[in-house]
């Protein structure tokens, strides 16, 4: 079975320093990975995602995440906080394989993290 | 995403009212998915589509139905509204899967669903 689990429901940190959210995920196979930000009264948007290559992921709004296979981890950093970066923050897992019956194609998200940047 | 639209954007029903909620999209995909979101709960599925003659269902699926209309039109309807039907609602497309991989879903703003 496939799934997501985001360990904090909030992160809080002052704008200027670095942030992490964490993710980590279970999944059958090799697993694309994604993240996506919720703004209030707004749908997800796309941030970023790994599909295979370079572990580092650059994305939007200068967000990053590092894919650990060992670890099955796919945190989502940034250097330097703002405070526009206040958002639900949700991370997605979904499996490669041959089989399009199965769970390819399906999207599993985590259950959301909300983050709160402070001035 | 503006590509991605979603009607009404709210609504309030009575419980044992039909509702249908739809969903059109400019961006050419094949795919499409409707989600749930309820607060500590993050997004569940609910059906999904590859294609127009293909439906499927996902996590939550009871209590609801869809139906493919068109390529661009995903509509998801509540036969007899309850009140734990009460979420926000998401439309979701994506692209068929390439050489390239997996394509990240777009999302639509949302429907806000209140169910008394």
């Amino acid at each position: 079975a496939q799934s997501v689990a985001q360990p904090e429901d909030q992160v809080n940190v002052a704008e200027g320093n670095p942030l992490t959210v964490k993710c980590t995920y279970s999944v059958s196979g090799n697993p694309y990975l994604f993240w996506y930000v919720q703004y209030p009264n707004r749908g997800l948007q796309f941030l970023l995602k790994y599909i295979t290559g370079d572990n580092l992921v650059k994305g939007s709004y200068g967000f990053e995440a590092e894919f650990n296979k060992s670890q099955t981890s796919f945190h989502l950093k940034k250097p330097s906080a703002l405070v526009s970066d206040s958002a639900l923050y949700f991370c997605a897992v979904s499996a490669q394989g041959a089989d399009r019956g199965s769970t390819l194609g399906r999207l599993y998200f985590g259950r959301g993290t909300q983050l709160t940047v402070w001035p | 995403d503006a590509d991605v639209t979603q009607t009404p954007r709210n609504r309030i029903t009575k419980t044992g009212k039909r509702i249908m909620l739809e969903c059109s999209q400019t961006k050419g995909h094949d795919r499409m998915y409707w989600y749930r979101q309820d607060p500590g709960l993050g997004l569940r599925l609910i059906y999904y589509s590859f294609d127009v003659k293909d439906i499927n269902k996902g996590e939550i699926s009871d209590g609801y139905s869809v139906s493919r209309q068109a390529q661009a039109k995903f509509s998801l309807s509540l036969e007899s509204a309850i009140p734990n039907q009460t979420a926000l609602y998401f439309c979701a497309t994506s692209d068929r899967l390439g050489r390239r991989g997996f394509n990240e879903q777009f999302f639509g703003p949302g429907t806000r669903l209140t169910v008394l």
